[in-house]
C-alpha cells in the first residue's frame, strides 16, 4: 500500500533557527501534500497544501514566511520552521494524496509525524 | 472555522462495553473517513464512508452517515482496552483538495 516517510521524528532545536521537516511518498506519486500541526490533546490544524511545481497554499492564519514549504518533485515535500521559537513546538505532520480528486477511493496517507520541541 | 466538531470530547467506558462517537461537519462533502490516534503517535485510518452511503462496518466499528443532518457515529462494540486513543472524524469536503478533521475524542477504556 502507499506509505508515506515522514522525518526526523523528533527534533529539538534553539530558538532562532529553523528546522526542515522532510515527507516523502515511497512507492506513489504524490501530486498533493498537505501539512497538518497538532497541540497536545487538540485535532489536527490544517497549516498548508501543496502542489508539485506550484506555491503552496496556506490556511488562514498560518505565516507563509515563517512556515516554508517546497514541493519540488512528486515525492518529496518539506516543511521548514524558520527562526522557530517555543510557541512552535508541536507535533507537525504531513499527509500525501496520490490520485486526482473525484478519482480517488481513499487518497490520504499520513506520515507519522514530527514532535518538534524549542527551547 | 472550518473544522467539524465531535461529541462527546472524552470517553471512559469498561471493557466489553460499546463506544459511540458522533461527529458534526459544516460543508457537503465527498467522504467522511474516521481516524485513530495513539497518544504521540501517528494517524490510523479506520474506515472511509462515502456521502451516498448511510452505513459501514468494519470488524467492531460501524459507522453511520446522515447528510441531511451533516453528521456521523462511530460505534465500537466490545471494546478492548487497546481501543484507548483518540478518534477523530475528517471530511473529505466537495469541491476542496483538503481532508478537515474534527475536534476528536478521546477514548479510554478500562480493563
Amino acid at each position: 500500500g502507499a506509505v508515506v516517510s515522514q522525518h526526523p521524528s523528533r527534533v529539538i532545536c534553539k530558538s532562532g533557527t529553523s528546522v526542515k521537516i522532510e515527507c516523502r511518498s515511497l512507492d506513489f506519486q504524490a501530486t498533493t501534500m498537505f501539512w497538518y500541526r497538532q497541540f497536545p490533546k487538540q485535532s489536527l490544524m490544517l497549516m498548508a497544501t501543496s502542489n508539485e511545481g506550484s506555491k503552496a497554499t496556506y490556511e488562514q492564519g498560518v505565516e507563509k514566511d515563517k512556515f516554508l514549504i517546497n514541493h519540488a518533485s512528486l515525492t518529496l515535500s518539506t516543511l521548514t520552521v524558520t527562526s522557530a521559537h517555543p510557541e512552535d513546538s508541536s507535533f507537525y505532520i504531513c499527509s500525501a494524496r496520490a490520485l486526482p480528486q473525484g478519482e480517488a477511493f481513499y487518497g490520504y496517507t499520513f506520515g507519522s509525524g514530527t514532535r518538534l520541541t524549542v527551547v | 472555522s472550518q473544522q467539524g466538531e465531535e461529541d462527546p470530547q472524552a470517553l471512559s467506558i469498561q471493557e466489553g462495553e460499546n463506544a459511540t462517537m458522533n461527529c458534526s461537519y459544516k460543508t457537503s462533502i465527498n467522504n467522511l473517513q474516521w481516524y485513530r490516534q495513539n497518544s504521540g503517535r501517528g494517524l490510523v485510518h479506520l474506515i472511509l464512508i462515502r456521502s451516498n452511503e448511510r452505513e459501514k462496518h468494519s470488524g467492531r466499528l460501524r459507522v453511520t452517515l446522515d447528510t441531511s443532518k451533516k453528521s456521523s457515529s462511530l460505534l465500537i462494540t466490545a471494546s478492548r482496552a487497546a481501543d484507548t486513543a483518540s478518534y477523530f472524524c475528517a471530511t473529505d469536503a466537495t469541491n476542496t483538495d483538503k481532508l478537515i478533521f474534527g475536534t476528536g475524542t478521546r477514548l479510554q477504556v478500562f480493563p
